[in-house]
């Protein structure tokens, strides 16, 4: 089992461009989390899928933050355009009913 | 509104000694419990859970204690190691609900 799978480990873009992260669930795993985490909010549940589905996307910041789950086994989260305040680290999470399991998260960093 | 709330402190522990972390949270229709383990540059991974319906669940070296009067949440360390230093995130969850919401952390820190 190789876990949650995020890519890229690290992103450094332009004010102004776009960015696009992705995430690799558990296989079997039917939900899926997007977290972003900074020092002075801690981690934050930014939208979660259930079978594909988005159940809640109550804490995207705003319309530049868009996420979609094309199919069971692929997930990505995209800011357009970005802002030096988006730099954080941005975790996506699968789930069971046995638990959560987190990816190593993507360290983005907007200049 | 739902929240966990745990201020950030830097907790200094001698290596050895028991280690002991407190977590607040508000939402009293939250019925599940978890705390994770987060070492730099790692994501949360999961140490212990808790269900609303239990007071104190053992693992192993962590005993998790759910206070429901007081919506308190604490976990122990026992005999800290050096390998315990990280960031400890209290979550909680609803019932019939997916999301897990996280508190915003103690950093632990081991003493040699």
């Amino acid at each position: 089992d190789a876990g949650v799978i995020q890519s890229p480990r690290h992103e450094v873009t332009e004010m102004g461009q776009e960015v696009t992260l992705r995430c690799k669930p558990i296989s079997g795993h039917n939900s899926l989390f997007w977290y972003r985490q900074t020092m002075m909010r801690g981690l934050e549940l930014l939208i979660y899928f259930n079978n594909n589905v988005p159940i809640d996307d109550s804490g995207m910041p705003e319309d530049r933050f868009s996420a979609k789950m094309p199919n069971a086994s692929f997930s990505t989260l995209k800011i357009q355009p970005s802002e030096p305040r988006d730099s954080a680290v941005y975790f996506c999470a699968s789930s069971s009913p046995y638990g959560y399991t987190f990816g190593s998260g993507t360290r983005l960093t907007v200049v | 509104g739902e929240s966990v709330g745990l201020h950030l402190p830097t907790l200094s522990v001698q290596e050895g000694d028991n280690s002991i972390i407190n977590c607040a949270y508000s939402n009293s229709a939250s019925d599940y419990f978890i705390w994770y383990k987060q070492e730099s540059g790692k994501g949360p991974q999961f140490i212990i859970d808790i269900r609303s319906n239990m007071d104190k669940r053992q693992g192993q070296r962590v005993t998790v204690l759910l206070n429901k009067t007081v919506k308190h949440l604490s976990l122990q360390i026992a005999a800290t190691q050096p390998g315990d230093s990280a960031v400890y995130f209290c979550a909680e969850k609803k019932g019939g609900d997916d999301k897990i919401i996280f508190g915003k952390g103690t950093r632990l820190h081991i003493l040699p």
